[in-house]
C-alpha cells in the first residue's frame, strides 16, 4: 500500500541535542511538507519542498533544517536552536497540483527535556 | 494573510444528533478550503473539500459549502455516529497567481468532537 512513513512514533531527547525526524512516501509526489502541531492550535508549516535538491521555508522554520536529496524522503531536523520543540510533528505530501489535497504520515511526538 | 477560525470546541453530542462546526476564513483570491480528520494518535485524513464558490463538499454522511458571501466552509451531518469522534480541522490552500495552488495550508486551531452512545 502507498502511504507516507514517519518514524520513531515518540521520540525523546534531552535538551541542547539535534534530532532528526524521518519522512518516507512511496505515492511518486512531487511535493513534500513538514508540520508542527501543538494541542489547542492547528498545524503550522515548518518547511516544505516542491521538487528534489529544492525546499523553502514555511511560517516557523527556525531552528529547524531539511533537506531533500530523494523524491520519497524529508528528514527534519530540529536543532538546538529551537526554543521549544517538545511538539507533535507532521510529514505530508501531495502531487503537486492545483488543488490537489495533502496525504499526512501518523506523526512523530518529540519530547525535549 | 491568510486565516481560518474554528468554532471552539469541545463538542459533545449523543449519538444521532445533528452536528455543525463552524469555519470561516480570510483569504484573498479564491482559495480551496478543505476539512481534515484526526483521530487519536494519527495524522490527518482528508474528510472532504471544495474548490470554488457555491461548491458543495460531502464524505461520509459529512457535507460543507463553499459560501464566498459570508467566507465560510462550514460541516454539518444529520446523524453522528461514536466512531465519529475525532478532531476536525477546517484549512485553505492559496491559489498563486497562476491560479496554482501550492499546497501551503493555513489550518484553523481544531474542533474537538466526542460522541456518546
Amino acid at each position: 500500500d502507498g502511504g507516507i512513513t514517519q518514524s520513531p512514533k515518540y521520540l525523546f531527547r534531552k535538551e541542547g541535542q539535534n534530532v532528526t525526524l524521518s519522512c518516507e512516501q512511496n505515492l511518486n509526489h512531487d511535493a513534500m511538507y513538514w508540520y508542527r502541531q501543538d494541542p489547542g492550535q492547528g498545524l503550522r508549516l515548518i518547511y516544505y519542498s516542491q521538487i528534489v535538491n529544492d525546499f523553502q521555508k514555511g511560517d516557523i522554520a527556525e531552528g529547524y533544517s531539511v533537506s531533500r536529496e530523494k523524491k520519497e524522503s524529508f528528514p527534519l531536523t530540529v536543532t538546538s536552536a529551537q526554543k521549544n520543540p517538545t511538539a507533535f510533528y507532521l510529514c505530508a505530501s501531495s502531487p503537486g497540483r492545483d488543488n490537489s489535497p495533502l496525504h499526512f504520515g501518523n506523526g512523530t511526538r518529540l519530547t525535549v527535556t | 494573510g491568510n486565516s481560518v477560525t474554528q468554532m471552539e470546541g469541545p463538542v459533545t453530542l449523543s449519538e444521532e444528533a445533528f452536528l455543525t462546526i463552524n469555519c470561516t476564513y480570510t483569504a484573498t483570491g479564491y482559495p480551496s478550503l478543505f476539512w481534515y480528520v484526526q483521530y487519536p494518535g494519527e495524522g490527518l485524513q482528508l474528510l472532504l473539500k471544495a474548490t470554488k464558490a457555491d461548491d458543495k463538499g460531502s464524505n461520509k454522511g459529512f457535507e460543507a459549502t463553499y459560501r464566498k458571501e459570508t467566507t465560510s466552509f462550514h460541516l454539518e451531518k444529520g446523524s453522528v455516529q461514536v466512531s465519529d469522534s475525532a478532531v476536525y480541522f477546517c484549512a485553505l490552500s492559496p491559489r498563486g497567481a497562476g491560479g496554482t495552488s501550492y499546497g501551503k495550508l493555513t489550518f484553523g486551531q481544531g474542533t474537538i468532537l466526542t460522541v456518546h452512545p
